[in-house]
């Protein structure tokens, strides 16, 4: 089974400030198969990003994903106040898995 | 207007069982995989178990495999999830979402509690 790493754990930073999350998998991911979530306290995970790289509707293009194989990257690139809240990456296709989170909080 | 909404969350007592129910509006119900997916207080996301009908295409975690087990009527817009043999770690929100590789539409979540 994969497993998905994200890091930092917690990630300190203020608002207009650039955030890089990275999602890494123990195995290469086929097709590409990730997707970002964001979620924040008492709602349900709302999707950003699929496939490695494309925009959900409706999402902000200052929303961005990167990455194949193994690493992966979800770039915020200047963080609005509604953005700080835990983002977690997914795993679909052959083997389904979330990643363990990352806090983006208010520095 | 696309939505769903989970209901049939509650306190139950270890062993004990309980039905989860999910209504779907806004879409055609019966075109998409559904899946059910928990977390537990505090924790991160656990795929839990997904359907689809045409084919009947199931899957379960390993963690739920042979206790829980998921059903639909398309002709109600409606997903179930039949909880059984409840363990303390089976206590988790559980969310209902559109889809089976990634999901873009959630429910708000219902809390299961097992605790005696």
């Amino acid at each position: 089974e994969i497993v998905l790493t994200q890091s930092p754990g917690t990630l300190s930073l203020s608002p207009g400030e650039r955030a890089t999350l990275s999602c890494r998998a123990s195995q290469t991911v086929s097709s590409n198969y990730l997707a970002w979530y964001q979620q924040k306290p008492g709602q349900a995970p709302w999707l950003l990003i699929y496939d490695a790289s494309s925009r959900a509707t409706g999402i902000p293009d200052r929303f961005s994903g990167s990455g194949s194989g193994t690493d992966f990257t979800l770039t915020i690139s200047r963080l609005e106040p509604e953005d700080f809240a835990v983002y977690y990456c997914q795993l679909y296709g052959s083997s389904r898995t979330f990643g363990p989170g990352t806090k983006v909080e208010i520095k | 207007q696309v939505q769903l909404a989970e209901s049939g969350g509650g306190l139950v007592k270890p062993g004990g069982s309980l039905r989860l129910s999910c209504a779907a509006s806004g879409f055609t119900f019966s075109d998409y995989y559904m899946s059910w997916i928990r977390q537990a207080p505090g924790k991160g996301l656990e795929w839990v178990s997904y359907i689809y009908s045409r084919p009947n295409t199931i899957y379960y975690a390993d963690s739920v495999k042979g206790r829980f087990t998921v059903s639909r009527d398309n002709a109600k817009n409606l997903l179930y999830l039949q909880m059984n043999s409840l363990r303390a770690e089976d206590t988790a929100v559980y969310f209902c979402a559109r889809g089976h590789y990634n999901m873009d539409v959630w429910g708000q979540g219902t809390t299961v509690t097992v605790s005696s």
